[in-house]
């Protein structure tokens, strides 16, 4: 596609459960970047997936979140066990190389999870 | 520990005046991006700046890389109603991870 697609756009789940967000980011681009938004605070890293390359982890919060990506396109974000704190928009972004970050990303328009 | 202070944290001005928002770190970074996010949407990425000094205009908007490249700063001239959203500013580290870190935002209202 011509952006970066996320869904759902919106989700909202009980807490205890699992969810799944989906990022499908540009077509040729093999950096993807996942990032949580919380009110007030700035865009909080999570994981960066470049190429065949093992994932830069670091920024998961805890061992309830996971990702993978699958052929180097579609990735998914996985919450388990879900908690109120784990409520913000997730976003993805993708960019041309990685390597470098001189290269501006795109995001998608993000994934808000509301855990109740 | 927040590497990218932005300030201020809320401004609200009236259609046609000026504003300068500031993007500060103690750390030096290989390159600075600006980027506008709207109710709703991911953030857009508006500039790049990677040389220390470097200016770049895009229309009203006028980004700057401090000489040490540990700040910028993005300035509008006669701010309209559609300038209106918040304004992230985000480092990329010299010889570090490709991830960027961004500053917490700028939130700009322009009142008609």
């Amino acid at each position: 596609g011509a952006g970066v697609s996320q869904s759902p756009s919106n989700k909202v789940t009980e807490k205890g459960k699992d969810v799944e967000l989906r990022c499908d980011p540009i077509s040729g681009h093999t950096a993807l970047y996942w990032y949580r938004q919380s009110l007030g605070q700035g865009l909080e890293f999570l994981i960066y997936f470049q190429g065949n390359s093992a994932p830069d982890k670091s920024g998961l919060p805890s061992d309830r979140f996971s990702a993978e990506r699958t052929g180097g396109s579609v990735s998914t974000l996985t919450i388990q066990r879900t908690q109120q704190e784990d409520s913000a928009v997730y976003l993805c972004a993708s960019s041309p190389l990685g390597g470098t970050p001189n290269y501006g990303y795109t995001f998608g328009s993000g994934t808000r999870l509301t855990v109740v | 520990t927040q590497l990218l202070e932005q300030s201020p944290q809320f401004l609200s001005i009236q259609e046609g005046e000026n504003l300068t928002v500031y993007c500060n770190s103690s750390s030096v970074f290989s390159s600075l991006q600006w980027y506008r996010q709207e109710p709703g949407e991911g953030p857009v990425l508006l500039v790049t700046v990677v040389t220390g000094g470097e200016v770049k205009k895009l229309k009203r908007l006028t980004f700057q890389f401090g000489d040490a490249r540990k700040d910028s700063s993005l300035h509008i001239t006669a701010a309209q109603p559609g300038d209106t959203g918040l304004y992230l500013c985000a480092g990329g580290r010299q010889g570090g991870s490709e991830k960027l870190v961004f500053g917490k935002g700028t939130k700009l209202t322009v009142n008609p």
